[in-house]
């Protein structure tokens, strides 16, 4: 159980087009899931929370016109990289928490890798 | 608000040694630490958790960390390592109320089991 995915696994854009990114529970329900960046030998940046009904929580620094984040199910938040440049190639986790847990228990996604050209 | 060090960014160690890597966090209040694993092009896969109780917790693979209050670390060892173990390792930490329940990272490291 706990599974959650992300699809694309990964994504080739031209600089100035946009990038819609999924992350779905498969076999659970999540009203809150994160999105994450994560850089060449780096850590994972917090970039939102994301709750179902209701507007995202950016972290500072992240710009929430550039990254929107729609959370319109309890399965499925998507992530879109809006008038993506090459700066925004990185590596993007989502992760879910289940309905049904604890909440500090997060579920992972396999990422979804991002390279603009 | 909290933090997490993991000072060692590489650890080589030779097939079936034993490894540590070290893990310590800075906190106002309680946490949840967390350890995970995370192999190439992949996410995250939680290894371990201490959430209270016995400061031994033992995870998955046959990992195990303890936590240790007074020098606040949450050290994750292995008797004996396997190849398949070659991965980077995240330490994180999550504050038991309010906070949102996010996860704060360490920097990770990179364990690298040489045969």
């Amino acid at each position: 159980g706990a599974v959650v995915s992300q699809h694309p696994s990964w994504v080739i854009c031209k600089s100035g087009t946009s990038v819609k990114i999924e992350c779905r529970s498969l076999d659970f329900q999540a009203t809150t899931m994160f999105w994450y960046r994560q850089f060449p030998k780096q850590s994972l940046m917090l970039m939102a929370t994301s709750n179902e009904g209701s507007k995202a929580t950016y972290e500072q620094g992240v710009e929430k016109d550039k990254f929107l984040i729609n959370h319109a199910s309890l399965t499925l938040s998507t992530l879109t990289v809006t008038s993506a440049h090459p700066e925004d190639s990185s590596f993007y986790i989502c992760s879910a928490r289940d309905n049904g847990e604890p909440s500090y228990e997060q579920y992972f996604g396999p990422g979804t890798r991002l390279t603009v050209t | 608000a909290q933090s997490v060090t993991q000072l060692d960014s590489q650890v080589p160690v030779f097939e079936e040694a034993p490894v540590e890597l070290r893990c310590n966090y800075s906190s106002s209040v309680s946490v949840y630490l967390f350890w995970y694993v995370q192999y190439p092009n992949q996410g995250l896969q939680l290894l371990l958790k201490y959430l209270s109780g016995s400061t031994l917790v033992k995870g998955i693979n046959g990992f195990e960390a303890e936590f240790n209050k007074s020098q606040t670390s949450f050290h994750l060892r292995k008797p004996s390592v396997h190849i398949s173990d070659t991965a980077e390792y995240f330490c994180a930490v999550t504050l038991l109320t309010g906070g949102g329940n996010k996860l704060t990272f360490g920097t990770g490291t990179q364990l690298k089991v040489e045969l």
